[in-house]
């Protein structure tokens, strides 16, 4: 079964870290691009985060450039968030999301989420 | 940069009823256009990619159309399980996600 699990999140103060892993099965992950999403509470999605199959280009939203460092281990087919200075406006679910490869580049498959609040 | 613009941001209507919801890009970002349906505590499920093409397994009362600007996603016949929300999501440069869409029964 083709599937990611994101672990990781909790509560952390504010200016505190964090760091989201997300674990890939049923397919080959080193060939696929890979994506963050977050969603605040009642709000809607925000993309987060993009990492390429090498791991070697990655881009960010302006709303985490500089704090949050996207990064991958192909050898475990894993993905992480690194999250620093975390602000409350962080507070959201998680999602690590696949890159079809469509050429419109839709995330086909998600994991179930993980949970940070930030919070004092 | 690039501006979506996803509207009704909610709907109520009647099971069987078609449903029409309309993604507005504010530059012309050809078919790159996917369509999500999100239901309350679960992950987003992809329906429609590139604008008109319906992923596996998705029924096919879910369609889309549409390429520059202005893209459409249609529910033929609104069924109880279809109550979610629903977002379009654009990906010419960075990807982005319109305000959603709140489907619920009449």
């Amino acid at each position: 079964e083709v599937q990611l699990v994101e672990s990781g999140g909790g509560l952390v103060q504010p200016g505190g870290s964090l760091r989201l892993s997300c674990v890939a099965s049923g397919f080959t992950f080193s060939s696929y691009e890979m994506n963050w999403v977050r969603q605040a509470p009642g709000k809607g999605l925000e993309w987060v985060s993009y990492i390429s199959s090498s791991g070697n280009t990655k881009y960010y939203a302006n709303s985490v450039k500089g704090r949050f460092t996207s990064s991958r281990d192909n050898a475990k087919n894993s993905l992480y968030l690194q999250m620093n200075s975390l602000r409350v406006e962080d507070t959201a679910v998680y999602y690590c999301a696949r890159d079809s490869g469509y050429d419109g580049d839709a995330f086909d498959i998600w994991g179930q989420g993980t949970r940070v609040t930030v919070s004092s | 940069d690039i501006q979506m613009t996803q509207s009704p941001s909610s709907l109520s209507a009647s099971t069987g009823d078609r449903v029409t919801i309309t993604c507005q890009a504010s530059q012309d970002i050809t078919n790159y256009l996917n369509w999500y349906q999100q239901k309350p505590g679960k992950a987003p499920k992809l329906l429609i990619y590139d604008a008109s093409n319906l992923e596996t397994g998705v029924p096919s009362r879910f369609s889309g159309s549409g390429s520059g600007t202005d893209f459409t996603f249609t529910i033929s016949s609104l069924q109880p399980e279809d109550i979610a929300t629903y977002y379009c999501q654009q990906y010419d440069t960075l990807p982005l996600f319109g305000g959603g869409t709140k489907v619920e029964i009449k």
